[in-house]
C-alpha cells in the first residue's frame, strides 16, 4: 500500500510532555497538510508544508506547535509540553504538484489519534 | 468563516435502504463542494465532488447536487450496501484558498445485512 502513512496511530501522553507524529506522504507527493478534528468537530486545516519549507502556517496554534518536512525523512508534527486540550485526531495528508489541485483531492492518511491525561 | 454543517450520526441502516446525509454549508463566494470517506482501517478519500452551482457528484452509486439556493450538497444512494459502512465528511474549498479544505463533523454510517 503506497498511501499516506502516518505513525502513531495512537500515542498517550500525560501533561507536559511532548508528541511527535509523523507522516510519510504517497509515493511522488511533495505537498504535505496537517488538519487537526478535535472531539465534536471537524477537521481544520493547522499547517501546509513543501520539502524543507513551511508554506502555510495559519491554522497552527501559536505556541508549543511546529511542524517541519525535511529533504529526508517524513514530515512531523511536534507538539510541546502537552495539554488535555490537545486530545485530537491529527491527519495527514499529501498532494502532487501544485497544478493538481484544481481536482481539490487531498489524500489522507488514517490519523493519529493522541490522548493527554 | 467558512463553515460546514453536516447530519448527526450515527446513521444505522439495513441493506438496501435509501440514504440521504444532509450537508449545508456557509462560505463566502463560490466554493468547491466534496464528500470524503473514511472506511474502518484506512484514511479520507474522495468520493465526489462538485465545482459549481447545479452541479452533480456521483461515484460509486452516491450523487450529491450542489444547490446554491439552499447552499447545500445532500449525500444520497438509492441502495446501500454494507460495505458503505464508513464515515462521511462533507468538505468545502473557498475560491480564496486553494488548498485549505474546511469539513463537516463526520457521519458515521453503519448498514447492517
Amino acid at each position: 500500500n503506497a498511501g499516506v502513512m502516518q505513525n502513531p496511530r495512537h500515542l498517550v501522553r500525560r501533561r507536559g510532555q511532548e508528541a511527535r507524529l509523523r507522516c510519510s506522504p504517497m509515493k511522488g507527493h511533495s505537498h504535505v497538510y496537517w488538519y487537526r478534528q478535535l472531539p465534536e468537530e471537524g477537521l481544520k486545516f493547522m499547517v501546509y508544508l513543501q520539502k524543507e519549507n513551511i508554506i502555510d502556517e495559519s491554522g497552527m496554534p501559536k505556541e508549543r506547535f511546529s511542524a517541519e518536512f525535511p529533504k529526508e525523512g517524513p514530515s512531523i508534527l511536534r507538539i510541546q509540553q502537552v495539554v488535555r486540550g490537545d486530545s485530537a485526531a491529527y491527519f495527514c495528508a499529501s498532494s502532487p504538484l501544485p497544478r493538481e489541485w484544481d481536482t481539490g483531492e487531498l489524500f489522507f492518511g488514517e490519523g493519529s489519534r493522541l490522548t493527554v491525561l | 468563516g467558512d463553515s460546514v454543517t453536516q447530519m448527526e450520526g450515527p446513521v444505522t441502516l439495513s441493506e438496501e435502504a435509501f440514504l440521504t446525509i444532509n450537508c449545508t454549508y456557509t462560505a463566502t463566494g463560490y466554493p468547491s463542494l466534496f464528500w470524503y470517506v473514511q472506511y474502518p482501517g484506512e484514511g479520507l478519500q474522495l468520493l465526489l465532488k462538485a465545482t459549481k452551482a447545479d452541479d452533480k457528484g456521483s461515484n460509486k452509486g452516491f450523487e450529491a447536487t450542489y444547490r446554491k439556493e439552499t447552499t447545500s450538497f445532500h449525500l444520497e444512494k438509492g441502495s446501500v450496501q454494507v460495505s458503505d459502512s464508513a464515515v462521511y465528511f462533507c468538505a468545502l474549498r473557498s475560491g480564496g484558498s486553494n488548498y485549505k479544505l474546511t469539513f463537516g463533523k463526520g457521519t458515521l454510517l453503519t448498514v447492517n445485512p
